[in-house]
């Protein structure tokens, strides 16, 4: 599942910084957001969910915010590590689609 | 593991070979979907089948061809490629159309030459 030759936006940070990955959308009807992590040569992995109804979630060392005002989410990484170097996607949809909208994804890089 | 299986993993054909890639998910999953990862576009939905029904077909060329016998398989067909067609094509699953998350498979790396 490697993104080799992707022209993807990078962001590079030292190891235990913590990362801020955003994504804009543009569909004002979504209301179901996810993000997903690819590892090289893996498919996407899930790592965290939010609905419209919410502005915040928090998992494991991650946390998702939503603005729903100005059509942004962002995924926020406490600690980075080594292991979180991946290509991140966020995915959208709305009421009544059949299918997930994925952003282009951000390439987050590791420094020792 | 996510639960979605693919194989084969790497495959190289001619533009005049015949092959199929193969998916299958031991989620209980109702949805199965194909996506294409190149370099231009990340991650482009193809087709979508919910109770293995077709419910989506994103304007694809007849030259992938998908079949899904029942909700635990997928296959995708594919016959007189270009070398455009080179890709990584993932297979992922939901537990419905749409709006669930989706669980993907590690994809086939095809290349066409």
């Amino acid at each position: 599942g490697e993104s080799v030759g992707l022209h993807l936006p990078t962001l590079s940070v030292q190891e235990g910084d913590n990362s801020i990955i955003n994504c804009a959308y543009s569909n004002s009807a979504s209301d179901y957001f996810i993000w997903y992590k690819q590892e090289s040569g893996k498919g996407p992995q899930f790592i965290i969910d939010i609905r419209s109804n919410m502005d915040k979630r928090q998992g494991q060392r991650v946390t998702v915010l939503l603005n729903k005002t100005v059509k942004h989410l962002s995924l926020q990484i406490a600690a980075t590590q080594p292991g979180d170097s991946a290509v991140y996607f966020c995915a959208e949809t709305a009421q009544g689609a059949q299918k997930l909208v994925f952003g282009q994804g951000t390439r987050l890089t590791i420094n020792p | 593991e996510t639960g979605v299986t693919q194989t084969p993993r790497h495959l190289v054909m001619g533009m005049t070979n015949k092959k199929s890639l193969k998916c299958e998910q031991h989620l209980g999953h109702n949805a199965m979907y194909w996506y294409k990862q190149s370099a231009k576009k990340p991650l482009e939905l193809m087709f979508v089948y919910n109770f293995k029904e077709q419910t989506e077909n994103n304007s694809v060329p007849s030259r992938f061809s998908p079949e899904c016998p029942n909700s635990s398989h997928l296959f995708l067909h594919l016959h007189t490629l270009q070398p455009e067609d080179s890709a990584l094509y993932l297979c992922a699953s939901s537990t419905s159309g749409g709006r669930y998350e989706q669980y993907f498979g590690p994809g086939t790396r095809l290349t066409v030459t």
